[in-house]
């Protein structure tokens, strides 16, 4: 079975820190791992996704296969970065569904 | 360009009754894909239409039904509806790439409330 774990519901840093967001998966075979991001009274919107190896706003994500998790970093958290976190993964084969975690809210505080 | 579109962005029904939401996929995208999101959960895969066809369907009842157009725009149709459907209703279109890498641009939603 595909599954997504968020295992924090709540991140709270402070101005500056470092900041890691936990997400471990569940799925037989070789998936594509996608972080998503909402702002306050924004869209959902991606933010990286693992094969094309970015760092957006200082964050990245690298993928451990025998961990199966894919957690991102980010060196050191600005106010900005507050929004809801999404991890989600999907199959490689044509246009499979994308299957969410729960979603992590991160507070940074100044 | 206008991303993706969806109509309306709130509304209120009561249990039983039946309700249709809208969606415009972002310009140059032919493949739409619908999405629950309860209050505290993700977004959970519904449906996906791509060539006036549901392609693939996520763990949802068959009150769940939609349909897409030849303009690629759809509707979400949720009949007999029950206090639990209450949640943001999330549109979300891609184009149809053959590697599969495409990526989906969410609308801002549609927030049903049941009572």
């Amino acid at each position: 079975a595909q599954r997504v774990t968020q295992p924090e519901k709540l991140l709270s840093v402070f101005k500056g820190a470092p900041v890691e967001l936990k997400c471990n998966y569940s799925y037989s075979g070789s998936p594509e791992l996608f972080w998503y991001v909402q702002y306050s009274r924004q869209r959902l919107q991606l933010l990286l996704r693992h094969i094309s190896r970015e760092s957006i706003k200082g964050f990245t994500a690298d993928l451990n296969k025998g961990e199966t998790s894919f957690h991102l970093k980010k060196p050191f958290a600005q106010e900005e970065d507050s929004a809801m976190y999404y991890c989600a993964l999907r199959g490689h084969s044509g246009n499979t569904p994308l299957v969410f975690g729960k979603g992590t809210r991160l507070s940074v505080i100044a | 360009d206008a991303g993706v579109t969806q109509s309306p962005t709130h509304l209120i029904k009561t249990r039983g009754q039946q309700v249709t939401l809208r969606c415009s996929p972002k310009s140059g995208h032919d493949t739409v894909s619908w999405y629950q999101q309860a209050l505290g959960q993700g977004p959970q895969f519904i449906f996906q239409y791509y060539e006036e066809e549901e392609r693939q369907r996520g763990n949802f009842p068959d009150r769940f039904s939609g349909h897409q157009f030849p303009n690629y725009s759809s509707e979400l149709n949720v009949n007999a509806l029950l206090l639990g459907d209450s949640a943001l209703y999330l549109c979300a279109s891609s184009p149809v790439a053959i590697s599969g890498a495409n990526v989906l641009t969410f609308g801002a939603g549609s927030r049903l409330t049941v009572l």
